[in-house]
């Protein structure tokens, strides 16, 4: 099991740029979660999928910021613009179900800088 | 909605000594309360979670209570390592709710002093 995989580990980017990270879940999990990770507001849950329909993306802060699970195995996070706020280490988390007590398996994050 | 408190921000405790980092949660309805490690530039691990049907949970060092009446949970450490070292966050939601709502307590830095 070689876990949740994210790419890029590290991106950084010129504001206004687009910017897609990408996750690829742990197979046979069927809840997909993109969480933003800061020193100032801890970690925020911006939107999940459960079998790759979005429940939840009451945590998007901005039209600016769009998410897409086309399929089981791929999802997707794109910032278009960028902007130096966005500025934080995105992680993507799967989990077995979408249901509460279900554990999150975290993917290493992708540490975004916009400059 | 939900609210999850955590305190201390920071503690810092003698190598061998214990640790315990407190969280209060608001929504009765609460009934499962994990607990995940975050080790420094690394992701974040769940290492205990507790169901309301419990009081108390160990494994090896580590230990969760539960005080469902004050609604408040804690993570126990006991002969804290250096490798215990990491930010520790709590988190609430409620069991078999298909609407996932894990809410999260804002993270104790846990530092072991040599």
């Amino acid at each position: 099991d070689a876990g949740v995989i994210q790419s890029p580990r590290h991106e950084v980017t010129e504001m206004g740029q687009e910017v897609t990270l990408r996750c690829k879940p742990i197979s046979g999990h069927n809840s997909l979660f993109w969480y933003r990770q800061t020193m100032m507001r801890g970690l925020e849950l911006l939107i999940y999928f459960n079998n790759n329909v979005p429940i939840d993306d009451s945590g998007m802060p901005e039209d600016r910021f769009s998410a897409k699970m086309p399929n089981a195995s791929f999802s997707t996070l794109k910032i278009q613009p960028s902007e130096p706020r966005d500025s934080a280490v995105y992680f993507c988390a799967s989990s077995l179900s979408g249901q509460g007590d279900s554990p999150l398996h975290f993917g290493n994050g992708t540490r975004l800088t916009v400059t | 909605g939900e609210n999850v408190e955590q305190h201390p921000s920071t503690l810092s405790v003698q190598e061998g000594d214990s640790a315990v980092i407190k969280c209060t949660y608001s929504d009765s309805a609460s009934n499962y309360f994990p607990w995940y490690k975050q080790e420094l530039g690394k992701r974040p691990q769940l290492i205990i979670d507790i169901r309301s049907n419990v009081g108390e949970k160990k494994d090896q060092r580590i230990a969760v209570t539960l005080n469902k009446t004050a609604k408040h949970f804690s993570l126990h450490i006991t002969e804290t390592q250096p490798e215990d070292s990491a930010v520790y966050f709590c988190a609430a939601s409620i069991q078999g709710d298909s609407n996932y709502q894990l809410i999260w307590g804002a993270g104790t830095k846990l530092i072991i002093k040599p």
